[in-house]
């Protein structure tokens, strides 16, 4: 059972406009989450997180939302370019035991039209 | 500062052989881990490591083995390669508890097995 469900494998933008990318998750002991983008033949690397203290973060043109009743978190790009194109993971942790395993989801791929 | 590095980048093995992918990372981190990618799949947690010395079991740790002798060094070990294990294979590495929610990836290593 997925606990991490990223629905939309794919999306595409134009370059300028904002990219929004969802999240929802199942498991309601998770209180920390992260967002990846990877590049082909790359690893992941971390872009920005929240804990579930908070319901928004950001940092420039990255702004992360979370909903805890809805168990549903949001990446917003404003405004997105080129080189945002790239898979992004949601990731989920949570506090207590266990704590710095985390949990991706499937990834959705972005691009970004010029 | 190198980060977290992988070695070999590809590898191809028959069916049966045997094999140690090497990570390694130079920012002192506590917790390291080894993940592995199918297409169309999140990132899938093999085996973890606390701490020099100690592994544990993640999601998918079957056919699998880790070692931990060094704090900056966490192996992975493939006894008899099987075509499942065809994949794409991250490793990480993060600060102990309580900062331990952010992990940094590897590039990746791309094991085909014939």
């Amino acid at each position: 059972d997925q606990q991490v469900k990223q629905n939309s494998p794919s999306l595409s933008v134009q370059e300028g406009r904002i990219s929004i990318l969802n999240c929802d998750y199942t498991n309601s002991m998770f209180d920390y989450f992260l967002w990846y983008k990877k590049y082909p033949a790359e690893g992941p690397t971390f872009l920005i997180s929240i804990s579930s203290i908070k319901d928004k973060n950001e940092d420039g043109r990255f702004t992360v939302f979370l909903n805890k009743s809805a168990k549903h978190l949001s990446l917003h790009i404003v405004p997105s370019q080129p080189g945002d194109s790239a898979v992004y993971f949601c990731a989920a942790s949570y506090s207590g035991a266990g704590s710095y395993q985390l949990t991706f989801g499937k990834g959705t791929k972005l691009s970004v039209i010029p | 500062n190198a980060g977290v590095t992988q070695t070999p980048k590809f590898r191809v093995l028959k069916t049966g052989q045997s094999m140690t992918l090497l990570c390694a990372q130079d920012m002192n981190h506590e917790y390291m881990y080894w993940y592995r990618q199918d297409p169309g799949m999140g990132l899938r947690l093999i085996h973890y490591s606390v701490g020099e010395g100690t592994t544990a079991k993640g999601e998918v740790p079957d056919g699998y083995n880790v070692s931990r002798l060094k704090k900056q060094n966490f192996l992975l070990g493939l006894e008899s390669a099987a075509p499942s294990q065809t994949s794409v294979y991250f490793c990480a590495s993060s600060y102990g508890a309580p900062m331990s929610k952010t992990q940094y990836f590897g590039p990746g290593t791309r094991l085909l097995v014939l």
